[in-house]
């Protein structure tokens, strides 16, 4: 399965605090992207970050990619009650054929932050 | 003005009846996406058009059928509807196939 894990399956904390979520795959990508899911609403893209990049940022989220390890997380730093959702991690395979453009999601972290 | 729109967002039908989801997207995108969200929020791709041209299509029942009117539209029709397809559809949209994708907010389809 191309699918990987993705944990914890769910995350609680205290406004202020971090949050790490992290991604695995079992097979070489060409990007990893992740996503927020709001409840009852569609997908938000957040991050990409190509199979040659180590880390990137926007705002309070970072996210770091270890092709070595297949794995990538998400830290979101100095969370607010807003953050609390669903975030997914995409992993972009294939070089053409019948995989070409596709994402595979995980089933995501759920994350909630209280105030 | 919203970016990728779908129609209804909320679908309630009896088992055995046919239904369509209309999805539109105002962003200019080449590539749209239909994609399917179990009770547990795995999200699986379903189909993916780019400029009119079908470029994935994964195993699905072939009571699903997508069509694409034009690079602003990707449609799904469900023939003969079954109490598994009750999930909720997202259409998404992607300026080419490895951008990232803007997802509308879904479609519950709830089988009876």
């Amino acid at each position: 399965s191309q699918q990987g894990e993705e944990d914890p399956q769910a995350l609680s904390i205290q406004e202020g605090e971090n949050a790490t979520m992290n991604c695995s795959y079992k097979t070489s990508i060409n990007n990893l992207q992740w996503y927020r899911q709001n409840s009852g609403r569609g997908l938000v893209h957040l991050i990409l970050i190509r199979s040659n990049e180590r880390e990137k940022h926007s705002g309070r989220l970072r996210v770091t990619l270890d092709t070595s390890k297949k794995s990538s997380s998400l830290l979101i730093t100095a969370s607010r009650a807003a953050d609390t959702a669903s975030y997914f991690c995409a992993r972009r395979w294939g070089a053409g054929g019948t995989s070409y453009g596709k994402l595979t999601f995980g089933q995501g972290t759920i994350l909630t932050v209280h105030p | 003005d919203t970016a990728v729109s779908q129609t209804p967002k909320y679908l309630v039908t009896q088992m055995g009846n046919d239904k369509s989801i209309k999805c539109e997207q105002n962003l200019g995108h080449d590539t749209m996406y239909w994609y399917k969200q179990d009770s547990k929020k795995f999200l699986k791709i379903m189909f993916s058009y780019n400029n009119k041209e079908l470029i994935i299509n994964e195993t699905v029942p072939n009571r699903f059928s997508p069509k694409s009117p034009d690079k602003a539209h990707l449609n799904l029709h469900i023939n003969s509807l079954e109490l598994g397809d009750s999930a909720v559809y997202f259409c998404a949209s992607s300026p080419a196939v490895n951008q990232p994708q803007h997802f509308g907010d879904g479609t519950r389809l709830s089988i009876l």
